[in-house]
């Protein structure tokens, strides 16, 4: 079966710089991407790695290893809006997304 | 404003009623999904269309119906709503399948959230 992990809860402090981790097994691989949800709000895109490496944008930076199924998203200079569930989700060789449940990401002053 | 609008943002309704969740997109883009959202789990496709007259079964399809009759409607259709259906559902858009970061990058409408008593 088709599956992303992530963990489900962390906690941050406000200037600090976290990592969310995402981990799948899929049927095929087309690209991970990450995108953001606020609370009682929809999902917006973060960002899109479909190759190894590190992708930067401004605070955000996504990184992706294919060869061990992993990724995780990197936020830095945490700011309190950054309070948010953070999901990762993989597009399969159908060209399907497939979901993880998110991270709930809770930035503390 | 360009994007997605959904209607309604609420309903509650009763068992057994039809329910119809209503989707309109300026984008001019081809590819459209409905999911829905449960506490604890993924977005769940319930189903897509690639582009106007197409639609396709995505992972939770049974009690739904979709139609695209153009590229910017995409009404979701509850023929009898049972207490399961009770979520949050979202409708999304992307550019036509061709790389996949295009076909992956999805814009969302503001959601429904849909009680069924």
């Amino acid at each position: 079966g088709q599956n992303i992990d992530q963990p489900t809860e962390m906690t941050a402090t406000e200037g600090a710089i976290v990592q969310i981790n995402c981990t799948y097994q899929t049927s095929g691989f087309n690209g991970l991407f990450w995108y953001q949800q606020h609370a009682g709000e929809a999902p917006t895109f973060l960002s899109y790695n479909v190759l190894d490496g590190l992708e930067e944008k401004g605070r955000f930076s996504s990184f992706l290893s294919r060869s061990k199924g992993y990724s995780y998203l990197l936020l830095k200079e945490l700011q309190m809006k950054d309070s948010a569930s953070y999901l990762c989700a993989v597009m399969d060789s159908n060209y399907q997304l497939i979901w993880g449940a998110g991270t709930k990401l809770i930035i503390k002053p | 404003i360009a994007g997605i609008t959904q209607a309604p943002t609420s309903q509650i309704l009763a068992a057994g009623r039809r329910m119809t969740l209503r989707c309109t997109q300026d984008m001019r883009h081809n590819a459209m999904y409905w999911y829905r959202q449960d506490l604890g789990l993924g977005l769940r496709l319930i189903h897509y269309s690639n582009t106007a007259g197409t639609t396709g079964k995505g992972e939770v399809p049974d009690g739904y119906s979709v139609s695209r009759a153009n590229t910017d409607d995409f009404p979701l259709t509850l023929a009898s709503a049972v207490p399961s259906q009770t979520s949050v559902y979202f409708c999304a858009s992307s550019e036509a399948p061709g790389t996949g970061g295009d076909y992956g990058k999805l814009f969302f409408g503001s959601g429904t959230q849909l009680s069924v008593l």
